[in-house]
């Protein structure tokens, strides 16, 4: 069946340090790939996402790209602030109707 | 916007009882709602999916006696854990599919998810 794999937390950088967390999947069809990320106490909120091969997703300075020959979308962000401590979930969709698989969530933690 | 009020956020009970999370949609019509679960250090895993005034389409091995979804309603479904065991304890998280009030657009929203501790 449909799986995710991220890496797992937490990550602790400091900030303005560049963050990778690394996310590779296996799906029968051609999925749909997200990321979401959830601020402490509150609801899971789509980060970015990439609907076919090569396409870019990019919100608030997070990055990931659809590589369908190693079958991954690492989330990537430059330099990052102690207001991106969350943590991110990977995901899957191979419907329209919004059902998603998730990976296990990675927390980052980033200090001052 | 739209947004999924999920409550409660934590919720501790003892064992044999039976336990209501609510979700809520404000500001759109949730026509899907999923449930997933959450166990430490491990996926989000989808439990059921739920279609208004419909029952309930549950995932391979979720108990459908165990674990009572309704959605009576485009604003509101509601998971209820019936006799609830130690071994439930888990986060528990509802998203919600619909269509915007305002905008018309389709909306995929998740609660901020209930932490139940069964003693």
């Amino acid at each position: 069946g449909d799986s995710v794999t991220q890496m797992e937390g937490p990550v602790t950088l400091s900030e303005e340090a560049f963050l990778t967390i690394n996310c590779t999947y296996t799906a029968t069809g051609y999925p749909s790939l997200f990321w979401y990320v959830q601020y402490p106490g509150e609801g899971l909120q789509l980060l970015l996402k990439a609907t076919k091969a090569d396409d870019k997703g990019s919100n608030k300075g997070f990055e990931a790209t659809y590589r369908k020959e190693t079958t991954s979308f690492h989330l990537e962000k430059g330099s990052v602030q102690v207001s991106d401590s969350a943590v991110y979930f990977c995901a899957l969709s191979t419907d329209s109707w919004g059902k998603l698989q998730f990976g296990a969530g990675t927390q980052v933690v980033v200090t001052p | 916007g739209a947004v999924v009020s999920q409550h409660p956020s934590r919720v501790i009970c003892k064992s044999g009882t039976s336990v209501k999370i609510e979700c809520r949609s404000l500001d759109f019509q949730a026509t899907t709602m999923f449930w997933y679960r959450q166990f430490p250090k491990q996926s989000l895993m989808l439990m059921a999916t739920s279609n208004e005034g419909s029952k309930a389409t549950y995932e391979q091995g979720v108990e459908k006696d165990k674990f009572l979804i309704n959605h009576a309603s485009l604003t509101l479904s509601t998971l209820t854990v019936t006799s609830a065991h130690p071994e439930d304890s888990s986060f528990y998280i509802c998203s919600a599919r619909g269509t915007d009030n305002l905008s018309g657009a389709n909306v995929l929203t998740f609660g901020a998810g209930s932490r139940l501790t069964v003693l």
